[in-house]
């Protein structure tokens, strides 16, 4: 059973970056699929953000390229997030998640709440 | 504003059916068969409903179910149970210099 952990800072300055890790178990990052990240702001939709291959082929949300930094570790089967210049419209739950094709996305980590706050 | 158009609210009664729009181009849900739905309960993760328009994962109900036409896709489900009151959304594919996009969300409630 393929199951995903995200973890990292609740908390981050306005302008500062965002760091996330996204943890996998059950399956090898490096054995293939997209491996995802999607946020939702409290209260409203989701937000795809990116998706990266253990090769580093990668995909992004057109709205967040500039900021964002994906990156794999197939050693530790983690793979992650960083978003810069953050702002506190960058406040959400953000999950990850095992992307099939550049399409769907399952299954999904349980999310962890990031605030951007001073 | 969401790329994709779902309605804000959907109802019904136990044992009714309802069907959940969700509006897109001819860029993505009309220009692919890469719609995909999601339930998500309140505090929880979202959970993989449908998948390429029209497929179920192994475990979800077949009451379950997804169609397209044109630029609309559409989430059907049969059989209303209480479980079921939850937010859906609806995804695409949207070439790959938009990535993936989503419908900003439709809460379905169980009366």
């Amino acid at each position: 059973q393929v199951q995903l952990q995200e973890s990292g800072p609740g908390l981050v300055k306005p302008s500062e970056t965002l760091s996330l890790t996204c943890g996998v178990s059950g399956f090898s990052i490096s054995s293939g699929y997209y491996w995802a990240w999607i946020r939702q702001p409290p209260g409203k939709g989701l937000e795809s953000i990116g998706s990266m291959y253990h090769s580093g082929s990668t995909y992004y949300n057109p709205s967040l390229k500039s900021r964002v930094t994906l990156s794999v570790d197939t050693s530790k089967n983690q793979f992650y997030l960083k978003l810069s210049s953050v702002t506190a419209a960058d406040t959400a739950v953000y999950y990850c998640a095992r992307q099939h094709g550049n399409h769907w996305f399952d299954p999904w980590g349980q999310g962890t709440l990031v605030t951007v706050s001073s | 504003q969401s790329a994709l158009t779902q309605p804000p609210s959907a109802s019904g009664s136990p044992g009714q059916s309802v069907t959940i729009s969700c509006t897109g181009t001819s860029s993505d849900v009309g220009g692919y068969d890469y719609v995909s739905w999601y339930q998500q309960h309140p505090g929880k993760a979202p959970k993989l409903m449908v998948y390429e328009v029209s497929k179920r994962p192994s475990g979800v109900p077949d009451r379950f179910s997804g169609s397209k036409s044109g630029n609309t896709a559409s989430l059907t489900v049969s059989g209303l149970q209480a479980e079921d009151e939850a937010d859906y959304y609806c995804s695409s594919y949207a070439g790959s210099n938009n990535y993936v996009v989503f419908g900003g969300g439709t809460n379905l409630a169980v009366l």
